[in-house]
Order: structure tokens, then C-alpha cells, then sequence
């Protein structure tokens, strides 16, 4: 069984940097893609990219570009969601989540979720 | 971008109801739509992709219908369970795109 779990809580001041990681299990860490999305408070989800965990590869959304890093510890089975310049605006749940590849085919939707990891961006 | 509309944005029913949630995309998306289940502190759940087709250990009572522009979820006879909030995600360019959400209570 595919799990995803994701660190915790953060507060961060407006102007730092985050980082937010996804602990993999139950699968071949290489093997899925891992996507980055988040929901602000009363908004909808947005999707910020993904990363091919195998080759490092990552397609962002525009917004994104530029201003979010994917990395991932293969060793550890581990992905590494980084934003910096934060601010107010930041503030969300962000969740990591897989989409399982079959072939080298890689589907947009994501069927293994984490829990979630609420950032709160103040002064 | 390709802009998703999902309604109603809230949805009372009962237990036993039937109940219908929509997306419309501002064009043509083919079949390439999801659809999730979410709760309140937990990871959302992954009922529907492709339009219609129900992910595996997803109960039977859940249905997914439409292409090009107009989708449906269907949940045939609701469950206590199945209070939640719902939403759709279409997938076929980038960036992928969400639905603002059907929230599911109890009347």
C-alpha cells in the first residue's frame, strides 16, 4: 500500500524560504511521479508541478517557474518541495501526491495522497 | 488556461439520496477528468479518472460520466460516509486544473 507522509506544521516569516518534504512508501520511489499542490484557505487546489523521481526531471506550472525547487533523496525514498521569497499569500495546505506510471506512461491524476502540511506565513 | 466550473458549490442530501455534481470546462478536455473525495485533516482520496472510470476498492455507488466540456459525479444512494467534499481535476494540458469544490452535508 502506497503511503505518503509529509513533515509538519511550519510558521514562517514573510521573505523566508520552505522547505516541505514527502516520505514515500509501499511503491518504487522511482517509479511514480510526485506532484506538488496546494489550497490556500477558502480557495480551490493549485497545482504547482511534479517531479520524475528517477531522473530528476520537473515540469512546473508557470506561476511556479523560477520560484519552486522539487528535489528528492532517492535513498530515502523522499521528496523535497522548496518556496522561496514567501508571503502572506503563501499561506496553505500544501500536499505532495503520486501518480502511478505504468510503461513510461505517466497519468495527470494523482491516486496516493499525503495528509498535508499547513503553512502559516506572518509576521 | 482552460477554466473549470464545478457546481453546486454546496449540496444538502440525505442518507439514501441520490446526488449529482458537475464540471464544466471552457473547452473541450476529451475524457481526461478526475474526481476526488476529500475530509477535513485527511489526504484527499482519488474515486474517479478518465471520466468514468472507478478506482479500484472505490464503492460502486460512486459513477463518473461525460467528455468534452461537461462531467458528472454520481453518488447513486449516499452513505454517512460519504459527507465530504468533492472535486474535479481535469488533466489533459498543463497546468493541471481544479474545480472549486462540492461541499456534501447532511440535511
Amino acid at each position: 500500500q502506497v503511503q505518503l507522509v509529509q513533515s509538519g506544521a511550519e510558521v514562517k516569516e514573510p521573505g523566508a524560504s520552505l522547505r516541505v518534504s514527502c516520505k514515500t512508501s509501499g511503491h518504487t520511489f522511482t517509479g511514480d511521479y510526485i506532484h506538488w499542490l496546494r489550497q490556500a484557505p477558502g480557495q480551490g487546489l493549485e497545482w504547482m508541478g511534479w517531479m520524475n523521481p528517477n531522473s530528476g526531471g520537473t515540469n512546473f506550472a508557470q506561476k511556479f517557474q523560477g520560484w519552486v525547487t522539487l528535489t528528492r533523496d532517492t535513498s530515502i525514498s523522499t521528496a523535497y518541495m522548496e518556496l522561496s521569497r514567501l508571503t502572506s499569500d503563501d499561506t496553505a495546505v500544501y500536499y505532495c501526491a503520486s501518480s502511478s506510471c505504468s510503461g513510461g506512461d505517466c497519468p495527470g491524476y494523482m491516486d496516493v495522497w499525503g495528509q498535508g502540511t499547513t503553512v502559516t506565513v506572518s509576521s | 488556461d482552460i477554466q473549470m466550473t464545478q457546481s453546486p458549490s454546496t449540496l444538502s442530501a440525505s442518507v439514501g439520496d441520490r446526488v449529482t455534481i458537475t464540471c464544466r470546462a471552457s473547452q473541450s478536455i476529451r475524457s481526461w477528468v478526475a474526481w476526488y473525495q476529500h475530509k477535513p485533516g485527511k489526504a484527499p482520496k482519488l474515486l474517479i479518472y478518465k471520466a468514468s472510470i472507478l478506482e479500484s476498492g472505490v464503492p460502486s455507488t460512486f459513477s463518473g460520466s461525460g467528455s468534452g466540456t461537461e462531467f458528472t459525479l454520481t453518488i447513486s444512494s449516499l452513505q454517512p460516509d460519504d459527507f465530504a467534499t468533492y472535486f474535479c481535476q481535469l488533466y489533459n494540458t498543463y497546468p493541471y486544473i481544479f474545480g472549486q469544490g462540492t461541499k456534501l452535508e447532511i440535511k
